[in-house]
């Protein structure tokens, strides 16, 4: 069964800490991204990867980072967390061409910076 | 940039009886795909119906269907009998065609809630 895993389903941090966010994919896709859901604002894209190593801004990049050094994880980075970066994060891939092709969601993870 | 907007933020349904959600997007793309994504209390994002912008005919899912209107910018789903395990937050959601990077772009989402 082909997933896409994220590390944790619920993570609670402290204001200032360096918070890393894990995504892993086992379908061999080229495409990953990071998603950032919040009530009434539907899902919103932070960041995404089309090639290890290479990365574009989404639409509410600023107070993170990505990492991308492997084709099968995708890592997003709070450097330095605050209480409005509280939210549900999901992980997608999907591969080259994705809207014809689908996409495959993570189960989310859960922040909540205190 | 592509805009999607879903309306209604909370829709209730008797089981066995039809509901429909609203959706509309702006683009000024010709070639896209517009999806409608089924989020249960699992968190699990899946994948309930998809229409590719050039096809004319509405995409059909067992008891989903969707009614695509290019020229309006429209994209509803259709649940016909519904049921209980059909309660979720429901997104529609748009994507580029051709050879681009795919990233989706999301309405704010529809509760949906199934009462027996």
């Amino acid at each position: 069964d082909v997933k896409v895993t994220q590390s944790s389903r619920y993570l609670v941090k402290r204001t200032g800490e360096k918070v890393f966010l894990e995504c892993v994919q086992d379908m061999d896709h080229e495409n990953m991204f990071w998603y950032r859901q919040d009530p009434g604002l539907g899902l919103r894209l932070i960041y995404f990867s089309y090639d290890v190593k290479m990365k574009e801004k989404g639409d509410i990049p600023e107070g993170y980072s990505v990492s991308r050094e492997k084709k099968e994880r995708f890592s997003l980075i709070l450097e330095s967390a605050s209480t409005n970066q509280t939210s549900m994060y999901l992980c997608a891939s999907s591969s080259r061409g994705g809207g014809s092709r689908g996409y495959t969601f993570g189960s989310g993870t859960r922040l909540t910076v205190v | 940039a592509q805009t999607v907007t879903q309306s209604q933020p909370e829709m209730s349904v008797q089981e066995a009886e039809t509901v429909t959600l609203s959706c509309t997007y702006d683009t000024s793309e010709s070639n896209y795909y517009l999806f409608w994504y089924k989020q249960p209390p699992s968190r699990q994002m899946i994948l309930v119906i998809r229409q590719e912008a050039y096809k004319q005919q509405n995409a059909t899912e067992n008891r989903f269907s969707v009614n695509f209107q290019k020229a309006a910018k429209s994209f509803s789903l259709k649940i016909s009998d519904s049921q209980l395990g059909d309660t979720a937050m429901y997104f529609c959601a748009w994507a580029a065609g051709g050879t681009s990077y795919g990233k989706l772009t999301f309405g704010q989402g529809t509760i949906l809630t199934v009462h027996p």
